[in-house]
C-alpha cells in the first residue's frame, strides 16, 4: 500500500532562519508531489507541484522554494524565513489524472511557526 | 475567476443529519471532491462525484449537479467525531485543483 510521510511535524524558527520540509512517498511510482499551506482557518494554497524528477512548477510568487531530487521525494526550502510563512504545511501525492480520480492523499502536516 | 463557496461554519446535533453546500464556478469540471480534516490534522479524502447524482459511502452521501454548479455533502446518525471542517475542492479544465475554505461543523451532544 502506498503511504507518505513528511517532517518535521513541528517546527518554531526565527525570522530569516532557513527552512527544510522533507516529504517522501513509498508503494508508487512517478506520483504527482503537491505542497500546500493553510494558514489558521483557511483553505488549502498550492505552493508548489511537480509530475517528475526535477519538474517543479510554482503557484505563488514568495520566498519558497521546492525540489524534488529523487522520484518520490519532495522538499520544501526557504533561505529567509519570513513572518508570513507561518502556517501549517502539507505534502500530498497523486496519481495521474485519468489513471484514477485523482484524489490526493496527504501527509501528516508540518506546523511552522515563525518568530 | 475560479470561485467555490461553502458556509464558514454549521452547527448539528449528535444523532441528526446536516447537510453541507458547495457551489462552484470553474472554468471547465473533471469532478468534485469532499475532504474531511479534523483540528490539527491533515484532510482525509471522503468522496468523489463526476457524474450527476447521488453517491452514497455509510453515513455519508454527496450529490453533485454539474448544470447547477452545485454539490452537497450529507452526514447522517451525526457522531461527535464528525466535529471537523469538510473541504469542497473542483478539478478544472485542466485538472488543476480548486479549493473551498472549508465548512467548519460543530456537534453538539
Amino acid at each position: 500500500s502506498q503511504t507518505i510521510h513528511q517532517w518535521p511535524a513541528t517546527l518554531v524558527q526565527p525570522v530569516g532562519s532557513p527552512l527544510s520540509l522533507e516529504c517522501t512517498v513509498e508503494g508508487t511510482s512517478n506520483p504527482n508531489l503537491y505542497w500546500y499551506r493553510q494558514a489558521a482557518g483557511r483553505g488549502l494554497q498550492l505552493l508548489f507541484y511537480s509530475v517528475g524528477i526535477g519538474q517543479i512548477s510554482s503557484e505563488v510568487p514568495q520566498n519558497l522554494s521546492a525540489s524534488r531530487p529523487q522520484d518520490r521525494q519532495f522538499i520544501l526550502s526557504s533561505k529567509k524565513l519570513l513572518l508570513s510563512d507561518s502556517g501549517f504545511y502539507l505534502c500530498a501525492w497523486s496519481v495521474l489524472p485519468g489513471h484514477g480520480t485523482g484524489e490526493l492523499f496527504f501527509g501528516e502536516g508540518s506546523r511552522l511557526t515563525v518568530l | 475567476g475560479q470561485n467555490i463557496d461553502q458556509p464558514t461554519e454549521m452547527t448539528a446535533t449528535e444523532g441528526a443529519i446536516v447537510q453541507i453546500n458547495c457551489t462552484y464556478q470553474t472554468s471547465g469540471f473533471n469532478g468534485l471532491f469532499w475532504y474531511q480534516q479534523h483540528a490539527g490534522e491533515a484532510p482525509t479524502f471522503l468522496s468523489y462525484n463526476v457524474l450527476d447524482g447521488l453517491e452514497e459511502k455509510g453515513r455519508f452521501s454527496s450529490f453533485l449537479s454539474r448544470s447547477k454548479g452545485y454539490s452537497y455533502l450529507l452526514l447522517k446518525e451525526l457522531q461527535m467525531k464528525d466535529s471537523a471542517s469538510y473541504l469542497c475542492a473542483v478539478f478544472d479544465s485542466n485538472y488543476q485543483l480548486i479549493w473551498g475554505a472549508g465548512t467548519k461543523l460543530i456537534i453538539k451532544p
